[in-house]
């Protein structure tokens, strides 16, 4: 069975603070896992890929991939209010399907 | 470069019908992918297509069906619509190679089945 874990949230943070989202997913030969933003009555965006063990930054995003631990997070700095939307872990698996966690809903606090 | 791109936007059909949705991707994406969304599921994968195969599929009945052009522009078709298939469809384009999965989705089509 295919899964990709996210805690729905609301997760609330203070603009200019750092959010945290999480994501974990359950095949060990996973190679591949994105990052997508999605605004509310839009589609999703990509945001951010990571392939290899570590992290990976972009401006104020940083992707961490632990694979040992089938663990992904984004980080998001200096949260902004246009930072609050949806955000979707979705990996690949091995047979190359990509599968979507449901999503964890960031709210930034003014 | 021009993004994904979807039509309809917007469809009501009612139980019983069937529905062909379009989508055309980004120039020189070849692999098509389409998702259904619903709030209570998320995002689920319907089923994918690169150089005109179709190279994955998900857990959806065999009412969902779907092919690829030559030119990669895509379509999707459902028969026989239930009161559940009201959705989201969502389209997203990505090169196909492998190792290189980053999709770019399109502004989906918002199905409503009465």
């Amino acid at each position: 069975q295919k899964e990709v874990e996210q805690n729905s949230g609301p997760l609330s943070v203070p603009e200019g603070a750092i959010a945290s989202l999480n994501c974990t997913y359950s095949d060990r030969g996973s190679q591949s896992f994105f990052w997508y933003r999605q605004y509310s009555g839009k589609s999703p965006e990509l945001i951010m890929f990571i392939y290899s063990n570590g992290d990976k930054e972009d401006g104020r995003f940083t992707a961490q991939l632990n694979k040992a631990s089938q663990y992904v997070s984004l980080l998001i700095r200096d949260s902004q209010p246009s930072d609050s939307a949806t955000y979707l872990c979705a990996v690949s698996f091995r047979d190359d399907k990509i599968i979507f966690g449901k999503g964890t809903r960031l709210h930034i606090l003014p | 470069k021009a993004g994904v791109t979807q039509t309809p936007r917007y469809l009501i059909k009612t139980r019983g019908q069937q529905v062909t949705l379009s989508c055309s991707p980004i120039s020189g994406h070849r692999s098509v992918s389409w998702y259904q969304q619903t709030p209570g599921q998320g995002l689920q994968f319907l089923f994918e297509y690169f150089s005109e195969t179709q190279r994955n599929k998900g857990n959806f009945p065999g009412r969902f069906s779907g092919r690829q052009f030559s030119n990669s522009r895509s379509e999707m078709n459902v028969s026989t619509l239930e009161l559940g298939d009201s959705a989201l469809y969502l389209c997203a384009s990505s090169l196909g190679r492998k190792s290189s999965y980053e999709q770019y989705f399109g502004p989906g089509t918002r199905l409503t089945v009465t």
